[in-house]
């Protein structure tokens, strides 16, 4: 049990365009979905999180225009990184809870990002 | 402010014990977490601790004294592919999960 998928897996973009990440609870319902980033050799850093149904709430310094969140049902939320640039070339990571606090967050599998 | 403190990175020898610790300040203690992360790869759920004492796990054992502020995650048998980075995560009152930086772990056979 407690499986989160990630979609795509890998991506390679134009300076410019925009990306949408995918970030599926496969068997369970997940009332908090976390969205995080790793640059190469560095620690996760956590970017937003986001309730179902509700707006996410921004890290301090990720711009929510940038990187929109949308989490409309209970399995899905999405990541959007709007005019990527090579600087947003990262490994981006989701990651999903059923309850509140005490339940675990299991992660997803990561996206890893390329901007050209 | 809030802190979790974890060595950098440690090195062990293939077979042998290891044990990675973890000490916490935050605001409020709501459970502590460990999670290992192979590079390139997401993180995985290890063990969950919110009461004093010692989870066993197969291999791994995580212990936790709230009252030091302090964790270890034991592992044992040590196989070359336990060679990952170890992050510790602390939920604090609000609920809110804080990161340690984590512990690259090094096997050498």
């Amino acid at each position: 049990g407690a499986v989160v998928s990630q979609h795509p897996s890998r991506v390679i973009c134009k300076s410019g365009t925009s990306v949408k990440i995918e970030c599926r609870s496969l068997d369970f319902q997940a009332t908090t979905m976390f969205w995080y980033r790793q640059f190469p050799k560095q620690s996760l850093m956590l970017m937003a999180t986001s309730n179902e149904g509700s707006k996410a709430t921004y890290e301090q310094g990720v711009e929510k225009d940038k990187f929109l969140i949308n989490h409309a049902s209970l399995t899905l939320s999405t990541l959007t990184v709007t005019s990527a640039h090579p600087e947003d070339s990262s490994f981006y990571i989701c990651s999903a809870r059923a309850g509140e606090g005490r339940e675990t967050q299991y992660f997803g599998p990561g996206t890893r990002l390329l901007v050209l | 402010g809030q802190n979790i403190d974890q060595p950098t990175e440690m090195t062990a020898t293939e077979g042998a014990i290891v044990q990675i610790n973890c000490t916490y300040q935050t605001s409020g203690f709501n459970g502590l977490f460990w999670y290992q992360q192979h590079a390139g790869e997401a993180p995985t759920f290890l063990s969950y601790n919110v009461l004093d004492g010692l989870e066993e796990k197969g291999r791994f054992s995580s212990f936790l004294s709230r009252s030091k502020g302090y964790s270890y995650l034991l592992l044992k048998e040590l196989q070359m592919k336990d060679s990952a980075s170890y992050l510790c995560a602390v939920t604090d009152s609000n609920y809110q999960l804080i990161w340690g930086a984590g512990t690259k772990l090094i096997i050498k056979p």
